[in-house]
């Protein structure tokens, strides 16, 4: 079944704690990306990855690392989390035909940081 | 940069009645248009998309939407609503020249009463 997974669903953390919300996605897609979703504020990109070796930085990046070793993975590092990332935070890949992009979501990981 | 605005935070209507979400963007170029629905704790499911043709689309659960590019408009609509479509709805674009990113609205909470 194509998907794209990410762990943990959910995670309670300190300040301070350094942390790492896998995703991995099983279609060979090159494009992956990472948003966070905040009341009001719909969904805001974090990081894209064109490809492997490739990242770059999205709408709201600060406080976040990302890294692309592999192509099927694009791990979300939060090296020093502070509560303003609470947040629900949801990787995404991105199936490409021609002109046609579309998105494919993983569950999200809900985040809270105290 | 491009922007999309949906018109109403939050809507509240009872069962059997109509529903209209607004969703306009402001993008000069081809776009690719999506909307997505969130159910209460659960992750993002795609409604329909919209990619060419036919400007009036169809979409899981009786939901439609209606591609007016001299507007800039990509509303949702669905003729009679049920108690089980309270959830909140995105509506997000993709400019076919940001790779892939998407940008997407506010969101709308939508409440159906019984």
């Amino acid at each position: 079944e194509a998907q794209v997974t990410q762990n943990p669903r959910y995670l309670i953390t300190v300040t301070g704690k350094k942390l790492t919300v896998t995703c991995s996605q099983n279609m060979n897609h090159e494009y992956m990306s990472w948003y966070r979703q905040d009341p009001g504020l719909g969904l805001r990109q974090i990081y894209y990855s064109m490809n492997v070796e490739v990242t770059d930085k999205g709408d709201v990046p600060e406080g976040y690392k990302v890294s692309r070793k592999e192509k099927r993975n694009f791990p979300l590092i939060l090296e020093s989390p502070s509560p303003n990332q609470t947040s629900l935070y949801f990787c995404a890949s991105r199936a490409q035909r021609g002109g046609i992009y579309e998105q494919y979501f993983g569950p999200g990981t809900r985040l809270t940081v105290t | 940069a491009q922007s999309v605005s949906q018109h109403n935070h939050h809507v509240i209507l009872s069962e059997a009645a109509s529903l209209e979400l607004g969703c306009n963007y402001s993008y000069g170029g081809t776009v690719n248009l999506f909307w997505y629905v969130q159910y209460p704790g659960q992750h993002l499911q795609l409604l329909l998309k919209y990619f060419s043709g036919d400007p009036l689309v169809k979409g899981i659960k009786g939901f439609e939407a209606e591609f007016i590019k001299s507007k800039f408009s990509f509303n949702l609509r669905k003729p009679s609503v049920q108690w089980s479509d309270t959830a909140e709805y995105f509506c997000a674009v993709n400019a076919l020249d940001s790779w892939g990113k998407l940008q997407f609205g506010a969101g709308t909470q939508v409440v159906v009463t019984p």
